[in-house]
């Protein structure tokens, strides 16, 4: 599976859009880019995953630059609820669809 | 959404005894259920792939005959920690994915302390 690069952390006040990078140069073309969420003490959470197009759901927007070597999650309106630490993972889709988890982004909503 | 579930939420045993933790998908058939071990302050670590119907796969360097998983059906998994030590104490937390999907879905986790 390809690496990941994130940021070890970010902060961003409430209210305003929290825009998360991530860079995964080494992509394949069969691998999908995939966000999950932790919150302390609880389970990942997904948020969103793309493979070549921008993707928008009601959580968050995912833009993949052209050449797929890094994207960007945006939470459009960031809350306190936010405050999770974010993994950006590749990897691809189908029956062999291991997620392997890097250090993520520990992203700190403050109001 | 879909979601998944762990039984329990958390457990203390005692050095030696074996603990079981239930992973369930409760509105979707999961053919693949994922087993992770997470430590304070670290990121989830892979430790098996549980196919329904068939044995799971163990990452490098975990000991298959010390977490036994079953996944006997498409909607449960799972994995028993033989044995205990306090060592083994850690978050364990289940994915599932549907078939017909490409993301996986988490359950709460599980707090294993052993004494």
């Amino acid at each position: 599976d390809a690496k990941t690069t994130q940021p070890p952390s970010m902060d961003c006040a409430e209210g305003r859009a929290a825009n998360l990078p991530c860079n995964h140069s080494t992509i394949s073309g069969n691998e999908y880019v995939y966000w999950y969420r932790q919150i302390h003490s609880q389970g990942p959470q997904y948020i969103i995953h793309g493979l070549k197009n921008n993707e928008t759901n009601e959580m968050a927007s995912l833009i993949i630059t052209e050449d797929r070597k890094s994207s960007t999650l945006i939470l459009p309106h960031a809350t306190l609820r936010d405050t999770a630490v974010y993994y950006c993972i590749v990897s691809p889709g189908g029956d062999t669809n291991k997620l392997i988890f890097g250090t993520g982004t520990l992203l700190a909503v403050q109001p | 959404g879909a979601v998944v579930s762990q039984h329990p939420s958390r457990v203390i045993c005692k050095s030696g005894t074996s603990v079981k933790i239930e992973c369930r998908s409760l509105d979707f058939q999961a053919t693949t259920m994922f087993w992770y071990r997470q430590f304070p302050k670290q990121s989830l670590m892979l430790m098996a792939t549980s196919n329904e119907g068939s044995k799971a796969t163990y990452e490098q360097g975990v000991e298959k005959d010390k977490f036994l998983i079953n996944h006997a059906s498409l909607t449960l998994s799972t994995l028993t920690v033989t044995s205990a030590h306090p060592e083994d104490s850690s978050f364990y937390i289940c994915s599932a994915r549907d078939s017909s999907a490409t993301e996986q879905f988490f359950g709460p986790g599980t707090r294993l302390t052993v004494l």
